[in-house]
């Protein structure tokens, strides 16, 4: 597609449960990467893959997160057993190759955990 | 350790004059700059980019300035309209070493243009 497609919108879990965000890459783009956003702040880099492998994962928590980008499925970035500070909104954001230096974003997926 | 820093949370500008957001970096790898428009409930869309290369790049009403040695960058946005106020991230990248591409970003400025 012509944009960064991100699903779901939002997504309400309670502590402990699984949540797990989706993320379809503008077509022809091989780098995706994921950032959160807890309370408006700054955007923090989780986690960043070059086509299904992972590229720089030196953001992402030790515990818990874990990404994948498999070939002809959406990006998913999934979090175990929620804790209320993975509360934020988890963007999505493609560029076209190694040589490409903008990043485009998707809308978002805002994750409340309660 | 903030390596990208925008020190004003807010500013405000009448329609028709200059808004002069700025952004200061620490980072002597990074090479390549953005700025990002973004609006509530909305991602972040891409305004402008300069490379380390150039100290200045041009698009329409936005015009980035870039100072290596004095590590700051400026959006310069003439003349301001109601519609560009949103907040404003300014996002710096290594291409060629530690971050390999990855944006750092700064916790932006909150840009309100009154009629």
């Amino acid at each position: 597609g012509e944009e960064v497609a991100q699903t779901p919108k939002h997504l309400v879990r309670g502590e402990g449960q699984k949540a797990k965000l989706y993320c379809a890459p503008i077509k022809g783009h091989s780098y995706v990467f994921w950032y959160q956003q807890v309370l408006k702040n700054e955007f923090k880099f989780l986690i960043s893959f070059q086509n299904e492998n992972v590229f720089d994962e030196t953001g992402m928590p030790k515990e818990r997160f874990s990404a994948k980008c498999l070939p002809n499925s959406p990006c998913s970035l999934e979090i175990q057993a929620t804790k209320l500070e993975d509360s934020a909104v988890y963007f999505c954001a493609s560029k076209p190759g190694a040589m490409g230096n903008t990043i485009y974003f998707g809308e978002g997926s805002w994750l409340t955990v309660v | 350790d903030q390596q990208v820093k925008q020190n004003s949370p807010s500013l405000s500008v009448q329609e028709g004059r200059i808004s002069i957001l700025n952004c200061d970096y620490t980072n002597s790898m990074f090479d390549y700059f953005l700025w990002y428009k973004k609006y509530p409930a909305e991602g972040p869309t891409f305004l402008i980019s300069i490379s380390s290369i150039k100290d200045k790049n041009e698009d329409g009403r936005f015009t980035v300035f870039l100072n290596k040695s004095a590590k700051h960058l400026s959006l310069h946005i003439v003349p301001s309209q109601p519609g560009d106020s949103a907040v404003y991230f300014c996002a710096a990248s290594a291409r060629y070493g530690g971050s390999q591409g990855n944006l750092i970003f700064g916790k932006g400025t909150k840009l309100s243009v009154k009629p």
